[in-house]
């Protein structure tokens, strides 16, 4: 069963801290991806990567960093974070183009940002 | 404007009856997939769907191409298919997938 595990589940930060969001997967999958699901937005997608040492942007990626150090995590980073980030943020990795790329989907980071 | 449209927003449902979902996408594709959210929950993959129709339990998913739609039919439904369901878009250029704003499904006993 693929697996994709997100770390931590709930986070409240300040206005201007430095956040950082983990992602693990155990499917040996070449591509991880972040979303971010708000009300009235769906899902949006922030950033991806197609494997180590690969980040790529997605349809919303300003305030946000990726960092993908190996096959197996992929990390969003909020250098400074406002408000507006107060959402759910959920990750996903798939076997990638050329191949059927199901996504399997972590459990959600609530991030709350006072 | 949107890429993936999906209709309707939302929909209620007497226990037992069926549904059809509807996903309308603007661009090329090189894949459809339906996925399934309850409430506060994360997503589950119900179909990849580049092309034709698949059918799981009583789940069925046809995607069009050149009518740029895909459908997700759930038959007999219960109580336990409420929840959100979501399309997304494979899009031939890269490996993204863009997601439409979902249709919220409340089945009622």
């Amino acid at each position: 069963e693929a697996a994709v595990t997100q770390s931590p589940r709930n986070k409240v930060a300040v206005t201007g801290g430095k956040v950082t969001l983990s992602c693990n997967q155990t499917n040996n999958h070449n591509n991880m991806y972040w979303y971010r699901q708000d009300t009235g937005h769906g899902l949006r997608l922030i950033h991806y990567s197609y494997g180590a040492g690969s980040t790529e942007k997605g349809d919303i990626p300003d305030g946000y960093k990726a960092s993908r150090p190996s096959q197996e995590n992929f990390s969003l980073i909020l250098e400074l974070a406002t408000p507006s980030q107060t959402s759910v943020y959920f990750c996903a990795s798939g076997e990638g183009q050329g191949r059927q790329n199901t996504l399997y989907f972590g459990a959600g980071t609530r991030l709350s940002v006072l | 404007g949107q890429q993936v449209q999906q209709s309707p927003a939302s929909l209620v449902l007497q226990e037992g009856e069926n549904a059809e979902l509807q996903c309308n996408f603007s661009t090329s594709l090189n894949s459809m997939q339906w996925f399934y959210q309850r409430p506060g929950g994360s997503l589950v993959s119900l179909f990849y769907n580049p092309s034709g129709t698949k059918h799981s339990g009583r789940l069925t998913s046809t995607t069009v191409i050149k009518e740029r739609r895909s459908s997700l039919h759930i038959s007999s439904s219960q109580t336990t298919d409420s929840g959100t369901y979501l399309c997304a878009l494979e899009h031939n250029a890269g490996a993204k997938l863009t997601f439409g704003g979902g249709t919220r499904l409340t089945v009622r006993p």
